[in-house]
């Protein structure tokens, strides 16, 4: 199984509101990921997972917070949004933290904050 | 942390035709990888370039890294509307282990 599985595919969501996202992969893989992508640009990473720590936030507000129930699950929790936060969501997952590893990505969450 | 600039940012074909992308770096580079974009999907790994010169085919996609791994290259001979997408060139974060950092990517139409 070499898929990277995400829910929901869209969400809308108001300013108010506490949603979560969520990410599942079963290839064994010991890291995992949180990009945020806009339209007609390149997905920008906001978290790393390494067996199951948080490695790297990449200065991501605090509305936003990840968390890694075990090595095959990942969750972004929301709240309190801002409507530029309004992007595609994508988790990815990889053998293992580090730069020779490839990353598999899931299809991503469609994220509307109204 | 470490940055790539890619080019072009768009590119329109006929079908048929030929395609290139060109990822350049000021600093050396360990490793780059390139990724796929259909429209409306997600990024899929494509290949990674490690050694100095090396080149890789992939049936009509042909990938190089330049000889002072500063530069890398996808080549897509006789395009199909298949190969509509955003390619995109990943390198490694520099101080950040674990983080990729990608190309802006360039948007390839094929008109049929």
């Amino acid at each position: 199984d070499t898929e990277v599985t995400q829910t929901p595919k869209h969400l809308v969501m108001g300013m108010t509101n506490k949603k979560s996202l969520k990410c599942e992969q079963h290839m064994g893989h010991r890291a995992m990921y949180w990009y945020k992508q806009k339209a007609k640009k390149p997905p920008e990473l906001m978290f790393v997972y390494s067996y199951e720590k948080l490695s790297i936030n990449e200065s991501v507000p605090s509305r936003f917070s990840p968390e890694c129930p075990n090595s095959s699950l990942l969750n972004l929790h929301l709240h309190a949004l801002q409507p530029e936060d309004s992007a595609l969501y994508l988790c990815a997952s990889s053998q293992g933290e580090g730069e020779t590893y490839e990353q598999y990505f899931g299809p991503g969450t469609r994220l509307t904050v109204t | 942390g470490q940055q790539v600039m890619q080019i072009p940012q768009y590119q329109h074909v006929q079908e048929g035709e030929d395609f290139t992308t060109y990822c350049n770096s000021s600093t050396t580079l360990s490793n780059i990888q390139w990724y796929k974009q259909r429209p409306g999907g997600h990024p899929v790994f494509l290949i990674q370039l490690v050694k100095s010169g090396e080149v890789k085919k992939q049936k009509r996609l042909t990938f190089q890294f330049g000889e002072a791994k500063k530069n890398s290259s996808l080549h897509i001979t006789a395009t199909q509307t298949t190969d509509v997408g955003t390619y995109f060139c990943a390198v490694a974060g520099g101080t950040s282990y674990g983080k990729l950092t990608f190309g802006q990517g360039t948007i390839l139409t094929v008109h049929p």
